[in-house]
């Protein structure tokens, strides 16, 4: 079975900190790796993705990846109110299948 | 920005009725898939579809669903003999030109089983 694992929450923040959100996955042959956010009743809206070891950013977000780990991470620097939401991890292995995380909640406080 | 549309946006129907959730990906991507997600639970992956056929399935994915591109745009998702527990949200994606691609995510459609 494909687990993909991360803390449900809820994890909250002051404005303008750094949110740090995990995931650890099983699937050893997992190739790409997204990061998704997802407000109450909306649909899952692409952050950011990764597909080598190491870190990738893209404005205030950075993903990094440790492949030998199991291990992905998501970092949103300067947290804004906007950014509370929930925020999915989905692992994609060879095969055309995507398992997703449960997510974890983020709260921004003002 | 290109889309992916997904209609209905609500969907009410009796138990054991057969359902058809429709989806236009975006135009240029290549794999389409289908998700569910039941209230409060996680996205789970249920279908994809490459070059006109299912390329990889769950084991949510049984004799009750069925997909389909009737045409050049559409992708279906058929549920026969609707149980209450099929009761959730439906989400179509969309990726380019390899499913490592990242996909894209529709709107969804709200099914309802009564």
């Amino acid at each position: 079975q494909k687990e993909v694992e991360q803390n449900s929450g809820p994890l909250s923040v002051p404005e303008g900190a750094i949110a740090s959100l995990n995931c650890t996955y099983s699937d050893r042959g997992s190739q790409s790796f997204f990061w998704y956010r997802q407000y109450s009743g909306k649909s899952p809206e692409l952050i950011m993705f990764i597909y080598s070891n190491g870190d990738k950013e893209d404005g205030r977000f950075t993903a990094q990846l440790n492949k030998a780990s199991q291990y992905v991470s998501l970092l949103i620097r300067d947290s804004q109110p906007s950014d509370s939401a929930t925020y999915l991890c989905a692992v994609k292995g060879n095969n055309n299948d995507m398992r997703f995380g449960a997510g974890t909640r983020l709260t921004v406080k003002p | 920005e290109p889309e992916v549309t997904q209609t209905p946006s609500h969907q009410v129907t009796q138990m054991g009725q057969e359902v058809i959730l429709r989806c236009v990906p975006i135009s240029n991507h290549l794999y389409f898939y289908w998700y569910r997600q039941i209230l409060g639970q996680k996205v789970e992956f249920l279908v994809s579809f490459y070059n006109n056929e299912i390329s990889e399935k769950s084991e949510i994915f049984d004799d009750q669903f069925s997909v389909e591109r009737p045409d050049g745009s559409n992708f279906t998702l058929k549920i026969r003999s609707t149980k209450l527990e099929d009761s959730a949200m439906y989400f179509c994606a969309s990726s380019e030109r390899s499913g490592d691609q990242p996909q894209h995510f529709g709107d969804g459609t709200r099914l309802s089983i009564l």
